[in-house]
């Protein structure tokens, strides 16, 4: 199985921040990766597939981008909505696996 | 709208059965790949299984964990998908959701989910 080693597990970070999260798969999966947001209690929600392209209706700071194995996910001016956890998937084949995720929280 | 409403979730013992419901609506169901993805409690996600769509005869995929004790299937008619879950484990205990392939190798919709527990 391919594994996606997602980092960090955590950060903390205020409101304007640029973050960063990245995760790398154990194999080349081309550049099928997406990236989702996940509030408590609530589903996954779609913000980047295809690795770089913005799903409609997500807000423009939010980019996601590839080299080679590793995948960023980046937020440039964290807002207040943007507390939450983050994780890829790779759907490049079975089975399909996730990242651990990533809990972004207020410093 | 596309929506997602998944059902069935419950307490159940260990090594009994549940069936989960996902009823489906605001798209033409059997174009799309469906899929049960897990999360147990505090845990990160675990894909489960996949039926793909009409074009690919709705075959299946599924997690090692699962094969032998899962079975997706969907009923077009009625748009909707299933999981009946056999010989169910402690481990089984998570919230299970419904998700939708765009057709990009990617989940675009997510249904709310539905909470098994398998406990004594």
């Amino acid at each position: 199985a391919i594994q996606m080693t997602q980092s960090p597990s955590s950060l903390y970070a205020s409101v304007g921040d640029r973050v960063t999260i990245t995760c790398r798969a154990s194999q080349d999966i081309k550049n099928d990766l997406g990236w989702y947001q996940q509030k408590p209690g609530k589903a996954p929600k779609l913000l980047i597939y295809a690795a770089s392209s913005l799903q409609s209706g997500v807000p423009s700071r939010f980019s996601g981008s590839a080299s080679g194995t590793d995948f960023t996910l980046t937020i440039t001016s964290l807002q207040p909505e943007d507390f939450a956890t983050y994780f890829c998937l790779q759907d490049y084949n079975y089975p399909i696996t996730f990242g651990g995720g990533t809990k972004v929280e207020i410093k | 709208e596309v929506q997602l409403v998944e059902s069935g979730g419950g307490l159940v013992q260990p090594g009994g059965s549940l069936r989960l419901s996902c009823e489906a609506s605001g798209f033409t169901f059997s174009d799309h790949y469906m899929d049960w993805v897990r999360q147990a409690p505090g845990k990160g996600l675990e894909w489960v299984a996949r039926s793909r769509n009409k074009d690919n005869s709705y075959t299946t995929e599924y997690a090692a964990s699962v094969k032998g004790r899962f079975t997706i299937s969907r009923d077009n008619s009625k748009n909707s998908l299933y999981l009946q879950m056999n010989s169910l484990k402690t481990e089984d205990t998570a919230v299970y959701y419904c998700t939708r392939d765009s057709g990009g190798d990617v989940y675009d919709y997510w249904g709310q989910g539905t909470l098994v527990t398998v406990s004594s």
